[in-house]
């Protein structure tokens, strides 16, 4: 069955980076959208970004575009969420999520960020 | 940006009963990029409808989407105990991808 499962979140300062990463299995990053969504506590949903089946394809979220970047190694089936410039309002749980264009079908566990100083 | 309006903000109601929630989006949308999303407390949220009517995988037929352009509902007919949850609808007309603000459906 297909599984997404995130791993790199933690307590980071403000200004400081950290890197997402979303590992699949029986899903190929590749063949499907990937998106990043974080909702922070007691809030909503919110969409960061999506990289593109079969295409190079980037999106984001104003919200976070230029500190913010994903990407995706193919060989070992990753995605992944580069985040600099944290700041408080950047606390949320960060959950990658694919499918079809669109259709966040999948969903990871998630992955809890704190930027505090 | 497609700015995605939800109402009302928290429905109150007993199972077995019908639950009608709104979802109202800034600009025209194509019906193939309006998707519903169920979240229940401490979990990721599921796929619920994509395409507006169409329903994902295991979902029951007592969930119906319907609408179009810039107005869309999804209704929950007979409310089950595991159908108590906050809904969140999604558009992705545009590459800046919208959720609403989710509408809470409590037992009443």
């Amino acid at each position: 069955q297909v599984q997404l499962v995130e791993s790199g979140g933690g307590l980071v300062k403000p200004g400081g980076s950290l890197r997402l990463s979303c590992a699949a299995s029986e899903f190929n990053v590749l063949d499907k959208y990937v998106n990043w969504i974080r909702q922070a506590p007691g809030k909503g949903l919110e969409w960061l970004s999506y990289i593109g089946s079969n295409t190079r394809t980037t999106y984001y979220a104003d919200s976070v575009r230029g500190r913010f970047t994903i990407s995706r190694d193919i060989a070992n089936n990753l995605v992944f969420l580069q985040m600099d410039s944290l700041r408080v309002d950047d606390t949320a749980i960060y959950y990658c999520a694919g499918g079809d264009y669109g259709i966040a079908e999948f969903w990871g566990q998630g992955s809890p960020v704190t930027v505090s100083s | 940006e497609s700015v995605l309006t939800q109402s009302p903000g928290s429905l109150s109601l007993s199972p077995g009963e019908r639950a009608t929630l709104s979802c109202r989006a800034s600009q025209t949308i194509s019906s193939s990029n309006l998707a519903w999303y169920q979240q229940k407390p401490g979990q990721a949220p599921r796929l619920l409808m994509y395409g507006v009517s169409s329903r994902a995988t295991g979902i029951p037929g007592r969930f119906i989407g319907s609408g179009s352009g810039t107005d869309f509902t999804l209704t929950i007919n007979r409310l089950e105990p595991e159908d108590f949850a906050v809904y969140y609808c999604q558009q992705s007309a545009t590459s800046q991808v919208t959720f609403g603000g989710g509408t809470r459906v409590e037992i009443k």
